[in-house]
């Protein structure tokens, strides 16, 4: 079945620091890949989404590309800020059926 | 604005007592899902719906159920919540898959259960 794996946190960086989370999924056909984000105590926010191979989601200064022929989706941002703290999912949605497959989640904490 | 609303935002039950949670949706969304989330932990889909059509997940326990009267509003029942059932809920919706070729879930804020 479908599956996504993530790199494992927490991961701790100063402000203005370069940030990338890896995502690498397992998948058949051409699923539609996200990073989500979830700050403390809140609900999940679509970060950004690709849904082809060599597509560039972007969003808020963050980015990641759909690389088919490495089945991967990093998220990078050049410079986080304090409040980019949060808990970051990649998931992938894709097949006949409507749902999300979630990686593990990854937690940011960005020191000032 | 467009959104998905879950209420309460907390909720506080007692071991054994029924408890029930609800979310709408401004969207117009065909599917409505529920999750469960457990501390550092990925969202955990229980069912969905398709309109009306309901979808169990094979491993939701009998203890939860979901009702979706119309297509703004679905609620998540828990009939005998334990001290397993804590967590946060997560009401989510999407388009009919048809409309695109992309399932973009769109998320309520949730709300944090405390079964004592």
């Amino acid at each position: 079945g479908d599956s996504v794996t993530q790199m494992e946190g927490p991961v701790t960086l100063s402000e203005e620091a370069f940030l990338t989370i890896n995502c690498t999924y397992t998948a058949t056909g051409y699923p539609s890949l996200f990073w989500y984000v979830q700050y403390p105590g809140e609900g999940l926010q679509l970060l950004l989404k690709a849904t082809k191979a060599d597509d560039k989601g972007s969003n808020k200064g963050f980015e990641a590309t759909y690389r088919k022929e490495t089945t991967s989706f990093h998220l990078e941002k050049g410079s986080v800020q304090v409040s980019d703290s949060a808990v970051y999912f990649c998931a992938l949605s894709g097949g006949s059926n409507y749902k999300l497959t979630f990686g593990k989640g990854t937690l940011l904490t960005v020191n000032p | 604005d467009a959104m998905v609303i879950q209420n309460p935002r907390y909720q506080v039950t007692q071991f054994g007592k029924p408890v029930t949670l609800s979310c709408s949706q401004t969207l117009n969304h065909n599917v409505m899902y529920w999750y469960q989330q457990k501390s550092s932990q990925a969202p955990k889909l229980l069912f969905h719906y398709y309109d009306k059509d309901f979808n169990n997940e094979a491993d939701t326990p009998d203890n939860f159920q979901s009702r979706r009267p119309n297509t703004s509003f679905c609620f998540l029942d828990i009939r005998s919540p334990g001290l397993g059932d804590a967590a946060m809920y997560l009401c989510a919706t999407s388009r009919d898959q048809t409309a695109g070729p992309y399932n973009e879930q769109f998320f309520g804020p949730g709300t944090r259960l405390t079964v004592l």
